[in-house]
């Protein structure tokens, strides 16, 4: 089954202790991105890649990570995470070719609560 | 990324009647606008799309206009459906290929 999965799904942290939240697609996809989803804010884009080691930073990059060492795995890593960093957590993956763009695949979302 | 508004914010209709979500956005460089719906408790998932060379585009109960001259699209549903009840985000790719997303417009459809 073609899916995008992202792990963990649930997270409840403390502020400062590193965590990272994995993501995989097997679409053959070459382009990923993440999104954090806050009230009233819409979703709105953390890190995106084009291609394996290809990254460029979104609207709100300040805090996260990234890295595509392998065209099906995106992870988000938060080195030191705090408060404002509480949000629902989404990875996507398109087929973008050339210049056109396409549906983007979401994954099922990640909680992530930093206390 | 550029900046995508999105209106309403919150929109209540009759079921059978149309509703109608507006976004504009700033870069006339701009060539990808999808809608996305997001059920409550769900991931987004695309509706429908349509891209610059186009003004219109049809699929079922759904269409999308776009109007480049004055920079806004518009989602159009007829017929609502409660099933219709979610939040819709409007989308917008610019001169940075980066895609990036309104605010987000909660619809509701009252039986």
């Amino acid at each position: 089954e073609a899916q995008v999965t992202q792990n963990p799904r649930y997270l409840i942290t403390v502020t400062g202790k590193k965590l990272t939240v994995t993501c995989s697609q097997n679409m053959n996809h070459e382009y990923m991105s993440w999104y954090r989803q806050d009230p009233g804010l819409g979703l709105r884009q953390i890190y995106y890649s084009m291609n394996v080691e290809v990254t460029d930073k979104g609207d709100v990059p300040e805090g996260y990570k990234v890295s595509r060492k392998e065209k099906r795995n995106f992870p988000l890593i938060l080195e030191s995470p705090s408060p404002n960093q509480t949000s629902l957590y989404f990875c996507a993956s398109s087929p973008r070719g050339g210049v056109h763009s396409y549906e983007q695949y979401f994954g099922p979302g990640t909680r992530l609560t930093v206390t | 990324g550029e900046n995508v508004e999105q209106h309403p914010s919150t929109l209540s209709v009759q079921e059978g009647d149309s509703a109608v979500i507006k976004c504009t956005y700033s870069d006339s460089a701009s060539n990808y606008f999808p809608w996305y719906k997001q059920e409550l408790g769900k991931r987004p998932q695309l509706i429908i799309d349509i891209r610059s060379n186009v003004g219109e585009k049809k699929d079922q109960r759904i269409a999308v206009t776009l109007n480049k001259t004055a920079k806004h699209f518009s989602l159009h549903i007829t017929e609502t459906q409660p099933e219709d009840s979610a939040v819709y985000f409007c989308g917008e790719e610019g001169s940075a290929r980066q895609l990036t997303f309104g605010s987000g417009t909660q619809l509701t459809v009252l039986p």
